[in-house]
């Protein structure tokens, strides 16, 4: 399997402007998580789905920043309009999500967004 | 208030010599924990893994260890490798997490040829 697939890799972009990134989990699982990474926070969630179901969006900072999961190969993180603060590495992750206890997450390699 | 803490943010040790890394929880709730490893412009990778049923688990030169009654966990290396140099998080997941997982801030360790 290829693994967690992420794109682009690198993203920069103006204030203002609507960026989107994209995740393919790895197929055959269920559960699809996307974080983000800074320095001041670390590795935080931001929002995670089950069967393509959102469970948890707590970690969403506000209303700019929105997830979609149309089918179970696919999801979009979209934030519409970008501030500078955004600047970070986003992270999409997947898990079988059959609650087993030896449950772990796969990582993609990342998106380095740039707001300027 | 972060509920996984790694509290040293960078740790420095000589090759083929011990590294050990500290992580603490505060929730009582978590029952599984994990490690991973992230090299720069990669994703983390999981590396080893512990139940709350055991205080300790070992894959090679990696051994996890857990205080349930401090709330405390910690990773050894042994002996560490300048390719172990890298940012390693520590996780924690519970039952009644659903699929989530607790993030610490990262330690990211050097090890020196």
């Amino acid at each position: 399997d290829a693994g967690v697939i992420q794109s682009p890799r690198h993203e920069v972009t103006e204030m203002g402007q609507e960026v989107t990134l994209r995740c393919k989990p790895i197929s055959g699982h269920n559960s699809l998580f996307w974080y983000r990474q800074t320095m001041m926070r670390g590795l935080e969630l931001l929002i995670y789905f089950n069967n393509n179901v959102p469970i948890d969006d707590s970690g969403m900072p506000e209303d700019r920043f929105s997830a979609k999961m149309p089918n179970a190969s696919f999801s979009t993180l979209k934030i519409q309009p970008s501030e500078p603060r955004d600047s970070a590495v986003y992270f999409c992750a997947s898990s079988s999500g059959q609650g087993r206890t030896n449950e772990k997450l796969f990582f993609g390699s990342g998106t380095q967004l740039s707001v300027l | 208030d972060q509920q996984v803490k790694q509290n040293s943010p960078s740790l420095s040790v000589q090759e083929g010599r011990i590294s050990i890394l500290n992580c603490d929880y505060t929730n009582s709730m978590f029952d599984y924990f994990l490690w991973y490893k992230k090299y720069p412009a990669e994703g983390p990778t999981f590396l080893i893994s512990i139940s709350s049923i055991k205080d300790k688990n070992e894959d090679g030169r990696f051994t996890v260890f857990l205080n349930k009654s401090a709330k405390h966990l910690s990773l050894h290396i042994v002996p560490s490798q300048p390719g172990d140099s890298a940012v390693y998080f520590c996780a924690a997941s519970g039952r009644n997490y659903g699929q989530n997982f607790v993030f610490g801030p990262g330690t990211r360790l050097s090890v020196l040829p």
